[in-house]
């Protein structure tokens, strides 16, 4: 059974840095894509990011609004990915969800239960 | 970026209804199309994907088809434990968007 559990959600300053892991399990995680996708209280969601595979040079992409500042990264060894945020700002508040990629369709298939991050002063 | 527009934003339905939700895409995304179902203070979950495959485990009375910009999402004979938020997500261009989403409510 896949299960995606994130972990390192919390309160931080704005202008601060965080990082959310992802821990996966019950598949081959080296062999997916990974998302991230968050969702501002009483919001719709919102791609953040995504690591490709090692067969894919585990190159990421991410949305706009968070390029400079949030970097996805993974360790195949672990069954983890991470997202280091830094440079928080107040509108980065939200459930983080951390997602499986199909391997064949790459579409999401299975999500996390996601993990709150507040930035507030 | 692609804007992903969903009608309507809500909807009233009683058990037993069929309802059908709309999708469109400022541009084209051939069938790159996923929809996914909501609870409060949930996560996520997957329904559809290429815009009318059905994911493993997910009953038949969803469905949905389209191609090139415009979606549908039919849930037939609904049941209390269907009314949820419902988005769709392009998945054709980066950077993937989301629709704003329909929330589905009992009448």
């Amino acid at each position: 059974e896949v299960h995606l559990v994130e972990s390192g959600g919390g309160l931080v300053q704005p202008g601060g840095s965080l990082r959310l892991s992802c821990a996966a399990s019950g598949f081959t995680f080296s062999d997916h894509y990974m998302d991230w996708v968050r969702q501002a209280p009483g919001k719709g969601l919102e791609w953040v990011g995504r690591t490709r595979s090692k067969a894919n040079s585990y190159t990421t992409e991410y949305v706009a609004s968070v390029k400079g500042r949030f970097t996805i990264s993974r360790d195949d060894s672990k069954n983890s990915m991470y997202l280091q945020m830094n440079s928080l700002k107040t509108e980065d508040t939200a459930v983080y969800y951390c997602a499986r990629v199909h391997s064949g369709n790459y579409y999401v298939d299975y999500w996390g239960q996601g993990t709150l991050v507040t930035v507030s002063s | 970026d692609i804007q992903m527009t969903q009608s309507p934003s809500s909807l009233s339905a009683s058990v037993g209804d069929r309802v059908t939700i709309t999708c469109r895409a400022s541009q084209g995304i051939s069938n790159y199309l996923a929809w996914f179902q909501q609870k409060p203070g949930k996560a996520p979950k997957s329904l559809i994907y290429a815009a009318s495959s059905l994911q493993s485990g997910v009953p038949s009375k969803f469905s949905g088809s389209g191609s090139g910009t415009d979606f549908t999402l039919t849930i037939s004979s609904l049941q209390p434990e269907d009314f949820a938020t419902y988005y769709c997500q392009q998945y054709n261009t980066y950077p993937i968007t989301f629709g704003q989403g329909t929330r589905l409510e009992i009448k």
